[in-house]
Formats: structure tokens, sequence, C-alpha cells
């Protein structure tokens, strides 16, 4: 089964400037995360999706970061624009459905280094 | 806030001996706990969880024990090998939420050859 794919692995962008991670979750899993990990800290919850849906933006910069999931599958996170607080690790991942059942597994990708200058 | 956070940022073990990693919560709402290992360079690798039903957890080579009283989780690796250098997180969930992971600072293990 293949995991979670994300891209870029890494990025080098300038203070103010834009960037865009797309992540590609597990065939069948409904459920996408997308998480800020900075140096030494652990993942941070940043947005959660069921389907095309937002269930959890509560700790997303609304001002400069956006995520989308149109059609339910592939993702994409957005910093427009960046700050140098924002150099972190960008981690990706998918569960099977919320709900009946117990909490669901989630599975990480590799995740994008972002390092703003 | 609520957070969960662990005692110790490092810890150094010598390979077949045993380690043991562990981590304190502060919400009691919290009914799910996991462990994660993150090698370099990758994403958090799922370990062992437990729910707060139980108190304790085997996996192969892995245990993870709940002290819902005193809130602390605890990791126990038998026969550490190289292989198991890494950081550990442990993560709190609320079942009845959203499946919200709140996860700890890590511990970063080190086996000695």
């Amino acid at each position: 089964e293949a995991g979670v794919a994300q891209s870029p692995r890494y990025k080098i962008i300038e203070k103010r400037q834009s960037v865009a991670f797309w992540c590609n979750p597990i065939s069948g899993h409904a459920t996408l995360y997308w998480y800020q990990q900075i140096l030494g800290q652990g993942p941070k919850l940043l947005i959660q999706f069921q389907n095309n849906g937002v269930v959890d933006d509560s700790q997303l910069p609304k001002d400069r970061f956006s995520a989308e999931r149109l059609k339910g599958v592939d993702s994409t996170l957005k910093i427009q624009p960046a700050k140098l607080e924002d150099s972190a690790v960008y981690l990706c991942a998918s569960s099977l459905d919320l709900g009946a059942g117990g909490p669901r597994e989630q599975f990480f990708g590799p995740g994008t280094r972002l390092t703003v200058l | 806030g609520e957070s969960v956070g662990l005692h110790l940022p490092t810890l150094s073990v010598q390979e077949g001996d045993n380690s043991i990693i562990n981590c304190a919560y502060s919400n009691s709402a919290s009914d799910y706990f996991i462990w994660y290992k993150q090698e370099s360079g990758k994403g958090p690798q799922f370990i062992i969880d437990i729910r707060s039903n139980m108190d304790k957890r085997q996996g192969q080579r892995v245990t993870v024990l709940l002290n819902k009283t005193v809130k602390h989780l605890s990791l126990q690796i038998a026969a550490t090998q190289p292989g198991d250098s890494a950081v550990y997180f442990c993560a709190e969930n609320n079942i009845h939420g959203n499946e919200k992971l709140t996860f700890g600072t890590g511990t970063r293990l080190t086996i000695i050859p």
C-alpha cells in the first residue's frame, strides 16, 4: 500500500514570498490533516479535512495560511506571505473516516521542510 | 491551556537494555493516547496506543502503561536495538471529539552500540 505522498521535500524562500505544499493521502482515506512541526517540538495540527469539508482549522493562521481539498483527495497548503517563524516541517497525514468504531490511526507523510530566510 | 509534555528531552540506552520514556498529560478529558516514533527526515510512525479504560497494553517489544490518577503515560521498549534510535512523541486524543491529536515535545532516544 502506497503511503502519504508530499512534495516538495524541501523548500527555501525569502520572507514575504509565497509557497505551496501538496499532499496525496492514502487511497480511500477520507480524513486529511496538515501539521506544522517546528524544530524540537511535536507536530501541531493546522487543519483537518473530512472529504472536502473542514472539520477543524482553529489553529490555522488564516491571515496568511490557506488550505484546500477541492475534490476530497489531494490537498494543498499555501502560505502567503511567509514569515521567518514559518520555518518548520509541514506534515500531511491521513486516516479512514471519523466516527463510529473508535479512533483511526493517522498515517504521516515524510513532510516538507520549509526554510524562510 | 491543556498540554501534553515529556519529562526528559534526551535518553541514552545501551543496546540490549530496556528503555522507558515518560509522558505527562494534563487534559483529563483525553481518552486515547498514542506513542509515535519519528526518525530523521521522516514523518511520525505509529507505535502503540491505549484507551483510557486500560492500564497497560503490550506490543512487540513495546509496552505502554497508563496511570490516570497522576495523568502519566510511559513507553517501555525491551531489548533495544540501534534501529530504535529516534524521537518518541506521546499524543493525546479525545475520541468523542474530532479525533484531534495533541502532541508532546518529544524525547530523543539514542541507542549506544
